[in-house]
């Protein structure tokens, strides 16, 4: 099964809101990262949160990471047309490959 | 820098043909990693190599499907006798440790007819 699960699946907005998306996990991790990919793109990386960190920013976006819930989310600020795309959670445990959710399709109408 | 680069962009093959998919990764990264996506899903680890060697292949269907990382030259996945259930878009990435971020190509995206 997914390590990481992505929620909502499906996300629609106006620009300027902000999007929160969220990612649960099942097992010890040793970072987690999210990407975006636009449609029919390939993946670009966004942030990379440690498993000894908290929260992390980068711009618009803010990650927060809960070891003890296994969860992390994803807030975009103040979202733009441009920002619609898929996002997605991937999990690395120790130091394996990386394992993605299914994402959560992010739709910013103008 | 021109980042991850994967050839070709599209592929489309007949049933019972080979298909082979390159990978360069960026300049500086020796960890290699394929991963095949299909429609409204997300990726699924295939193989991660290290120059001249396979790190791990559990994601590779055991058979008709092999992937090789040589000392000079891209990283090449072969998939022997395609069937229509290839059909996919194959994303490589690479990094330059096994804890850092991938950089992904633009993928290679296959066709069965």
């Amino acid at each position: 099964s997914q390590q990481g699960e992505e929620d909502p699946q499906a996300l629609s907005i106006q620009e300027g809101e902000n999007a929160t998306m969220n990612c649960s996990y099942k097992t010890s991790i040793n970072n987690l990262q999210w990407y975006r990919q636009n449609s029919g793109r390939g993946l670009v990386h966004l942030i990379l949160i440690r498993s000894n960190e908290r929260e992390k920013h980068s711009g618009r976006l803010r990650v927060t990471l809960d070891t003890s819930k296994k969860s992390s989310s994803l807030l975009i600020t103040a979202s733009r047309a441009a920002d619609t795309a898929s996002y997605f959670c991937a999990t690395a445990m120790g130091y394996s490959t990386l394992t993605f959710g299914k994402g959560t399709m992010l739709l910013v109408s103008p | 820098n021109a980042g991850v680069m994967q050839n070709p962009r599209h592929l489309v093959r007949r049933r019972g043909q080979e298909a082979r998919l390159r990978c360069s990764p960026m300049k500086g990264h020796s960890h290699v990693y394929w991963y095949r996506q299909l429609p409204e899903e997300g990726l699924k680890f295939m193989v991660y190599l290290q120059k001249e060697n396979i790190i791990d292949e559990s994601g590779m269907p055991k058979e008709r499907f092999s992937a090789e990382f040589p000392k000079e030259g891209p990283s090449i996945l072969r998939i022997q006798q395609v069937v229509r259930g290839d059909s996919a878009a194959y994303f490589c990435a690479s990094s330059p440790a096994s804890d850092y971020g991938y950089t992904f190509g633009s993928g290679t995206r296959l066709t069965v007819v």
